[in-house]
Formats: C-alpha cells, structure tokens, sequence
C-alpha cells in the first residue's frame, strides 16, 4: 500500500518568515495530494490540493509543488503568521473514493 | 465546501459499556464515509472504510467486533465501540466523499473525544 513520509516533525519559524514541508509517497499510481490544517482539538480543514498532471499550484501566500518523478510534494508558505500555527498533514490518494493516506504532521509554530 | 457533522464531541464512559458516534453528511449524498482514530500529537489513521448498504472494510489491526460500523443510509455513518476500555480513549473523526468529489477530497466531522474511565 501507500506510504507517505512527511518531514519535519516540528517547525518553528518567526513571523514573516517562509515556511517549507516536505511529503514523499512510494505508490506511482496516486494523482491527488492535499494538505490538511488541523489546529489543537478541531477536524483537519483542507488548504490546498493538487493533481498529478500539475506541477504546482498556488492560493495566495500558500503553494505546493509536486515532482511525481520523485514521488515528493511540498507546502510552501510565505509571510507567516501566528495564526498559521497548527499541525499540517499531507496525504497522498489514487482519487475518486480512494482512502487518503496521510503523512504524520508537521507541527507549525509561529512566533510574533 | 459539503459539511460533514459528528457527534457526540465529547464523550466520557466507564469502562465496559458501549459508546455510539455518529457521522451524518448534510448536504450531500456520502456513499463512501471514513472512520479515522487519533492519538495526541500524532497523525489520523485510518480505521474502516464504510460503504452504504454494505459492510465495512477494516484496515489490519482493527478489530471489526470491537469497532462496530454501520452506514445504514447515504448519509449516515455510525461507529460503536463495544466494551471500550482505556486505551480506547482517544480522538475519533469520520470523513466522506462523494461523487461530486472526484479529485477524492474529503471533508472531515468535527470530531469525537472519547474518554474511557
């Protein structure tokens, strides 16, 4: 089955600054890899998502990339802010109603 | 974005007795719902995949007589935990998707803390 890989665990940067997650996956037949936002006690909100047949994908100060010839895709985010402080999950899919396999989270802390 | 709903959000029992959660989509048909466990700190595993009219598929390790699933309706899920004791007490949140979905995104309940005395 799939694996995902997601790197760092934790992440402390300082507000303003930029802020970068690393995911791998192993299965070369998934197309679909979303990044989740989970803060402290609440259900995991979707951010950003992007398919295989693109290589990145951008929503304001949030982006991904994907390499699927490496089977690696990253969050990048810009201007961070405290309010960005959560934990984030990637997650790698074959689509349609294919279980989601998820990485095991980066802990985003941001300092005014 | 479909909105998933869960409940209850907070549960406390003995040990022993059974605890019901449920997981309803409500503004769309979830043929397919996901039931997921979360330890502190660490990530959403994946426990059963559930499939209105038809019986759940459970990932190894999860035991299917313990973790009762039942997803009697499209929009409907429901998770029994059977006799939990307290290394069952943990986070428990259900997902969907639907056809209208088919990039696969979920959309995820609020969640259920479980806390077995």
């Amino acid at each position: 089955g799939e694996n995902v890989e997601q790197h760092p665990s934790t992440l402390s940067v300082q507000e303003g600054d930029s802020a970068v997650i690393k995911c791998t996956y192993s299965d070369s037949a998934s197309n679909y890899f979303p990044w989740y936002k989970q803060e402290l006690g609440k259900r995991p909100q979707l951010i950003i998502d992007i398919r295989s047949n693109v290589g990145e994908k951008k929503d304001q100060r949030i982006a991904v990339t994907l390499n699927k010839t490496a089977k690696h895709f990253s969050l990048h985010i810009t201007e961070t802010q405290p309010e960005d402080s959560a934990v984030y999950f990637c997650a790698a899919s074959k689509g349609g109603y294919s279980t989601l396999t998820f990485g095991k989270g980066t802990m985003l802390l941001v300092s005014p | 974005g479909a909105v998933v709903s869960q409940h209850p959000s907070w549960v406390i029992c003995k040990s022993g007795t059974s605890v019901k959660i449920e997981c309803r989509s409500l503004d769309f048909q979830a043929t397919t719902m996901f039931w997921y466990r979360q330890f502190p700190k660490q990530s959403l595993m994946l426990m059963a995949t559930s499939n209105e009219g038809s019986k759940a598929t459970y990932e190894q390790g999860v035991e299917k007589d313990k973790f009762l699933i039942n997803h009697a309706s499209l929009t409907l899920s429901t998770l029994t935990v059977t006799s939990a004791h307290p290394e069952d007490s943990s986070f428990y949140i259900c997902s969907a998707n639907s056809g209208d979905t088919p990039h696969g995104e979920l959309f995820f309940g609020e969640g259920s803390r479980l806390t077995v005395l």
